[in-house]
């Protein structure tokens, strides 16, 4: 089966930087989708991207967050500057237009110092 | 707006007992309702999901049915294995496939003792 695929798994940076959270979508999906899980907390969701643009993002995905389709492969998740409570486990997703399946990544454990 | 809530865990049950992880939901409209599974060092995966009122989700010996009465959605298995021992997430969306994502429950660690 297709899989989602993500890089890093594992990030550690000072607080203050700047991180890029990359992920490789399923080739014929169109819906991207950012979520993500602080330790001992609900998972998330971020922001679902579709047709080259956000459509649409949670409370805490504010101006410190952006996502790119960089390269019609590429989505990815940027922090400009990082925070300590943005220390969570990030998981990328996608799906195909009309089908509530999401398909996962198996995640970015971002560690923020 | 939309949330779910699940059975705190984790649940530690011997092999071939009876699995309950009880789900509610609270949504405006009818959602779908879905479970999610994460096995060690992978990511989620859907285990089963119900679209509207009375449907009973089933897979890999899990069932789960969609109550609108009670606004539950709890997953159910007769006899777990080891492999069962993962994190399970139920879910809803409101979207109906569209873009809005999904709404997920705190997860339920599951530890299947042999």
């Amino acid at each position: 089966e297709p899989e989602v695929t993500q890089t890093p798994s594992h990030q550690v940076t000072q607080m203050g930087q700047e991180v890029i959270l990359r992920c490789v979508p399923i080739s014929n999906h169109l819906y991207f989708y950012w979520y993500r899980q602080i330790l001992g907390q609900k998972v998330e969701f971020l922001v679902s991207f579709y047709n080259n643009e956000i459509s649409e993002k949670s409370e805490i995905f504010d101006d410190q967050f952006s996502v790119e389709r960089p390269d019609g492969s590429n989505f990815t998740l940027k922090i400009r500057s990082t925070k300590l409570e943005d220390s969570a486990m990030y998981f990328c997703a996608s799906s195909r237009p009309g089908y509530e399946k999401l398909f996962f990544g198996s995640g970015t454990q971002l560690s923020v110092l | 707006g939309d949330s779910v809530t699940q059975m705190e865990g984790p649940v530690t049950l011997s092999e071939e007992a009876f699995l309950t992880i009880n789900c509610t939901y609270t949504a405006t409209g009818y959602p779908s309702l879905f479970w999610y599974v994460q096995y060690p060092g992978e990511g989620l995966q859907l285990l089963l999901k119900a679209t509207k009122a009375d449907d009973k989700g089933s897979n890999k010996g899990f069932e789960a049915t969609y109550r609108k009465e009670t606004t539950s959605f709890h997953l159910e298995k007769g006899s777990v294995q080891v492999s069962d021992s993962a994190v399970y997430f139920c879910a809803l969306s409101d979207s109906g496939g569209g873009a809005d994502g999904l709404t997920f429950g705190k997860g339920t660690h599951l530890i299947i003792q042999p």
